[in-house]
């Protein structure tokens, strides 16, 4: 298994570009998540999906869109990005909404000048 | 207002000594608490957890106790190795119908040699 895998690793935008980007898990898990990471702030819950065609917005949901068409996949959208969009994000799967402990991909880093 | 709160940005541990994260929460819905372990460039792994049911659960030479009371809890390596210098990310959930992760900022942890 591959586990979850985002792509690109690395991406530099301009203000008011937009870009999609990329999760997909291989382990059949209901539940998959989108993080952003800052200095100081930890990891911040963006949007999530218990399952295909279900989505809620998390913490931080303002400027990004997202979708679940099939269980392996939950792309991040950025409709017009902006520097404040600057951070690394995280995308993670889960079993099942009852599971607790949450796998991680390993990052995708976004600059937006 | 952060939930999950990791006062200490850094801590240095010589090789073999005794490593103690440590971790504050004021949500007292909190019931399931997890220590994820983060290497520079990769995801988040999950490294041990503990539910609000117990007071301390161990895994090989990593421990994890929560004092409720408190609303603190605590991570212990023992012995460090310098392998486990990585950044530390104490994590909290309250059981529901999703359980969300809510992270604190996140302890850079430096085993010397």
């Amino acid at each position: 298994n591959a586990g979850v895998t985002q792509t690109p690793k690395f991406q530099v935008l301009k203000t008011g570009q937009s870009m999609t980007l990329q999760c997909a898990q291989d382990m059949n898990h209901e539940y998959m998540s989108w993080y952003r990471q800052d200095p100081g702030m930890g990891l911040r819950l963006i949007h999530y999906s218990v399952g295909a065609g279900i989505t809620d917005q998390g913490e931080v949901p303002n400027g990004y869109n997202v979708s679940r068409s099939t269980t392996e996949d939950f792309p991040l959208r950025l409709l017009s990005a902006a520097p404040s969009q600057t951070s690394v994000y995280f995308c993670a799967s889960k079993r099942g909404i009852l599971i607790n402990e949450q796998f991680f991909g390993p990052g995708t880093r976004l600059t937006v000048l | 207002d952060q939930q999950v709160k990791q006062n200490s940005p850094s801590l240095s541990v010589q090789e073999g000594r005794i490593s103690i994260l440590n971790c504050d929460y004021t949500n007292s819905m909190f019931d399931y608490f997890l220590w994820y372990k983060k290497y520079p460039a990769e995801g988040p792994t999950f490294l041990i957890s503990i539910s609000s049911i117990k007071d301390k659960n161990e895994d090989g030479r990593f421990t994890v106790f929560l004092n409720k009371s408190a609303k603190h809890l605590s991570l212990h390596i023992v012995p460090s190795q310098p392998g486990d210098s990585a950044v530390y990310f104490c994590a909290a959930t309250v059981s529901g119908s999703a359980r969300q992760l809510t992270f604190g900022s996140g302890t850079q942890l430096t085993v010397l040699p």
